[in-house]
């Protein structure tokens, strides 16, 4: 079964506009960490910003903020006022305690933002 | 600056042959990772490591091995290359500690002909 699903393969955002990148996992640990990576054309993998499970405030990050439904399983990722430079793939990844060594990704979704 | 490091950034090879994909990292991290990258499909993890001569397969471990002699560096290898093992392969390490984040090497665009 999908441990982390992305659901929009391709984003388009206006320069300057925030824009949100959905996310959602599966597990049964309480104890888990939600990681979300950019990477740019260049192919280099670029670490963002970190949500505990146990949190109790959304996390962020300069302009990237993440929104953290535990209920619903959901940790998707916020950019404001987005710039040029945002345009790239997006990975969120998971790490749960019981196998604490595995991050676990999601298929990804490629952001474009348009000048 | 951390670093992981990969042996090649681009490789072509035939079909059959036997391949070598190195990986080194300088952060004695405990986690090593290989991973491919495919269009659609995201990162699927092939094979980690959580320590010295320690393996555990991942989610597509087929047609694979790995090897870790040492803690710095991990290996993985493609017994008899496939064309369907063209892909981009990167490799990644970490601490231990749920929080901690994983580093990732620059990717080897892998091409078997």
């Amino acid at each position: 079964a999908q441990k982390i699903t992305q659901t929009q393969p391709g984003m388009f955002v206006q320069e300057k506009e925030a824009v949100t990148l959905d996310c959602t996992y599966d597990t049964s640990d309480p104890s888990y960490g939600l990681f979300w990576y950019k990477q740019p054309s260049s192919g280099e993998m670029i670490f963002l910003i970190y949500q505990g499970s146990y949190d109790q405030q959304n996390a962020t990050e300069g302009r990237y903020s993440l929104n953290f439904q535990k209920a619903r399983k959901s940790a998707n990722l916020v950019i404001s006022a987005s710039q040029l430079g945002d345009s790239a793939m997006y990975f969120c990844a998971m790490r749960e305690r019981s196998s604490a060594r595995q991050l676990t990704f999601g298929s990804g979704t490629q952001l474009t933002v348009l000048p | 600056d951390v670093k992981v490091t990969q042996s090649s950034r681009y490789l072509v090879k035939r079909t059959g042959e036997k391949v070598f994909l190195e990986c080194v990292q300088d952060m004695d991290h405990e986690n090593m990772f290989w991973y491919r990258q495919d269009p659609g499909l995201g990162l699927r993890l092939i094979y980690f490591s959580y320590d010295v001569k320690m393996k555990e397969k991942g989610d597509i471990p087929e047609g694979y091995s790995v090897s870790r002699e040492k803690k710095e560096r991990f290996s993985l290898i493609l017994e008899s290359a496939s064309t369907n093992q063209t892909s981009m392969y990167l490799c990644a390490s970490s601490g231990q500690a749920l929080n901690t984040e994983a580093f990732f090497g620059q990717g080897t665009r892998l091409t078997v002909v």
